[in-house]
């Protein structure tokens, strides 16, 4: 079946430290992968776009892998900031298709 | 700039009721979305118009209908609404198809049904 996984628990971790966060899929073969920020009671907000042809793109204190051999994208937050706190939320997208898929996302806290 | 703009923010709703969620970007983007949101599932789309003119069934489209009123505006409508659609709505739009670029989102609006 196809499926779509970030980690379900919470990652915590201590402001100043490397956040990564893991999405892994099977039975896709997405063209990219987009990473999404989500806030409490917010809609989510775009952060990176990663595509199939890519290994890793960064913005700032933001970096993304893509392994389309092992079907898994990283995502790292260099230097964490209590304000970094939030859901993140990884999506598929498939050539010529509007149908984007979303995974459940990971909670991130980071402790001053 | 006010982005994607959804209406009501909020809705309680019983058992057969109907209702409908209003939805409009000011981008001019082409296409547009609506997504559920359920406690430990990923967003799943219901509608999505590729374009002004066009709608389409996505992954979740049952007891949903969807009109395009015009390049800005997307609803979306409950003709009878049911427990299992209390849920928080999205509706995104973006520039061209997702192949390119973002999805924009709305705030929501979080939907009880009793």
């Amino acid at each position: 079946s196809q499926k779509i996984e970030q980690n379900s628990e919470a990652l915590n971790i201590q402001e100043g430290k490397t956040a990564t966060l893991t999405c892994n899929y099977t039975n896709y073969s997405p063209a990219y992968l987009q990473w999404y920020r989500q806030d409490p009671g917010r809609g989510p907000v775009f952060l990176l776009l990663i595509r199939e042809n890519e290994k890793e793109k960064r913005k700032e204190r933001l970096k993304v892998t893509f392994d389309t051999t092992l079907k898994q994208s990283l995502f790292h937050i260099t230097a964490s900031q209590p304000a970094d706190s939030a859901t993140y939320l990884c999506a598929l997208g498939f050539t010529g298709g509007f149908k984007t898929i979303f995974g459940a996302g990971t909670r991130l806290f980071v402790k001053a | 700039n006010a982005g994607v703009t959804q209406t009501p923010k909020f809705q309680v709703l019983k058992t057969g009721q109907s209702m409908t969620l209003q939805c409009a970007q000011d981008m001019n983007h082409n296409s547009m979305y609506w997504y559920r949101q359920d406690p430990g599932m990923g967003l799943r789309l219901i509608y999505y118009s590729a374009s002004e003119g066009t709608t389409d069934k996505g992954e979740v489209p049952n007891g949903y209908n969807v009109s395009r009123l015009n390049k800005r505006e997307f609803s979306l409508r409950l003709e009878s609404a049911a427990p299992s659609q209390t849920s928080v709505y999205f509706c995104a739009s973006s520039e061209m198809g997702p192949n390119t670029g973002e999805l924009f989102f709305g705030e929501g609006s979080r939907l009880t049904v009793l």
